[in-house]
């Protein structure tokens, strides 16, 4: 398995514009895990999903951050509209259910908004 | 909100030295693992401790879980450069048939040659 695909790498942006986060979870996972990592935060847990249904969204900061789960294969969490504060490390995890399983993180997605 | 204080923040030692790190909180958690990120990674799992008291050791590495499964420390002997990372503690807790990691914002370990 290749792990967790996380795309795009990079992303700039100009505030205001729309973002959009995507995340291949591992085969067989059903669990997956979005975060936010910043210097100063560190990493913050955003959303999670079990069995591609958002189970917590109580770490997304506001309206304009939203997450969807269509499938078991695919999530996006989309920024609308995006703000400068929003740049930061976005990371997309799986695990296959259970208190004391591993997650596996993607590379994440460096968004700068400017 | 379940929080996890990690300590130091910082820490910059060299080569042979060893270092505990500490992870501490007032919630008690189902287990607590650590993880290693390296710049331009996501974290990557270290070790899982799950019993109160239980010490689980990788190498150089030795792990330890609080009785009370509040805190856990990371003890590294003999440190090499290759050891340099962002070192993360992470508590699972859990509703029923799901659960979440809780990350602390981690204690970054810098290792002079």
């Amino acid at each position: 398995d290749a792990g967790v695909i996380q795309s795009p790498r990079h992303e700039v942006t100009e505030m205001g514009q729309e973002v959009t986060l995507r995340c291949k979870p591992i085969s067989g996972h059903n669990s997956l895990f979005w975060y936010r990592q910043t210097m100063m935060r560190g990493l913050e847990l955003l959303i999670y999903f079990n069995n591609n249904v958002p189970i917590d969204d109580s770490g997304m900061p506001e309206d304009r951050f939203s997450a969807k789960m269509p499938n078991a294969s695919f999530s996006t969490l989309k920024i609308q509209p995006s703000e400068p504060r929003d740049s930061a490390v976005y990371f997309c995890a799986s695990s296959f259910q259970g208190s004391n399983t591993e997650a596996f993180f993607g590379q994440g997605t460096r968004l700068t908004v400017v | 909100t379940q929080l996890l204080e990690q300590s130091p923040q910082f820490l910059s030692i060299q080569e042979g030295e060893n270092l505990t790190v500490y992870c501490n909180s007032s919630s008690v958690f189902s287990s607590l693992q650590w993880y290693r990120q390296e710049p331009g990674e996501g974290p990557v799992l270290l070790v899982t401790v799950v019993t109160g008291g239980e010490v689980k050791k990788l190498k150089r590495l030795t792990f330890q879980f609080g009785d009370a499964r509040k805190d856990s420390s990371l003890h590294i002997t003999a440190a090499q450069p290759g050891d340099t990372g962002l070192y993360l503690c992470a508590g699972a807790s859990s509703g029923g048939s799901n659960y979440k990691l809780t990350f602390g914002k981690g204690t970054l370990l810098t290792v002079n040659p």
